[in-house]
């Protein structure tokens, strides 16, 4: 079945970058999104990149897909306290709207 | 702008108690699921609805009954509550189409004693 796997923990000095990584097994993901959970608050759409993209870039934020090895990774340049929250990456299929989300990484911004 | 409501915010149950979870949503989306989220396993799918009087299973929806009477309105049911129903449950609904961003209630957490 599909998986989403994702490290638990991440802690970055604020100013550093950051780099959360995701690997899934379902080849036919169509979409893969980022979501951010901030404490005591639902998920929001950061960014998404279609599965035909390589590279997806947002301000500071900087996604990268490799569709061969079921890799997708978000990068934040300037990592500010305010980037403290829980990441989840997550897919769909297109024609369904079942997302699959992992486990989520939890980002710890020091001063 | 409301976009996904859920009530209550907080609940504590006793085992065995029933209760209703409830989620409302005013962007006339045809998609609403159900998650729960517990630490380390990420958000895991109860239910979900693809348009009114249409319900599907998710990947845990033992204990766990729904109804989409409506458009706007996706109620989890607890039957019988157990303490391995502890968590933080998430509505969601999504716009049909092609890439569609989900959008989530602000949850309710859920403890069952």
């Amino acid at each position: 079945g599909e998986d989403v796997e994702q490290s638990l923990f991440l802690s970055v000095r604020e100013g550093d970058s950051s780099v959360i990584n995701c690997t899934y097994t379902d080849s036919s993901s169509t979409y893969l999104y980022w979501y951010k959970q901030e404490p005591g608050a639902g998920l929001q759409l950061l960014t998404y990149i279609f599965s035909n993209m390589d590279m997806k870039q947002d301000q500071r934020l900087t996604v990268l897909l490799n569709k061969k090895d079921k890799h997708l990774s978000l990068r934040i340049a300037d990592t500010q306290t305010g980037d403290s929250a829980i990441y989840f990456c997550a897919e769909t299929t297109s024609g369904t709207y079942k997302y699959i989300f992992g486990t989520g990484t939890r980002l710890k911004v020091l001063a | 702008n409301a976009g996904v409501t859920q009530t209550p915010k907080f609940q504590v149950l006793k085992t065995g108690q029933s209760m209703t979870l409830q989620c409302a949503q005013d962007m006339n989306h045809e998609y609403m699921s159900w998650y729960r989220q517990d630490p380390g396993m990420g958000l895991r799918l109860i239910h979900y609805s693809v348009g009114a009087g249409i319900t599907d299973q998710g990947e845990v929806p033992n204990g766990y009954n729904v109804s989409r009477s409506t458009t706007e309105d996706f109620p989890l049911r607890l039957l019988s509550a157990a303490p391995s129903q502890t968590s933080v449950y998430f509505c969601a609904s999504l716009a049909s189409g092609m890439n569609t961003e989900a959008f989530f209630g602000q949850g309710t957490r859920l403890t069952v004693v």
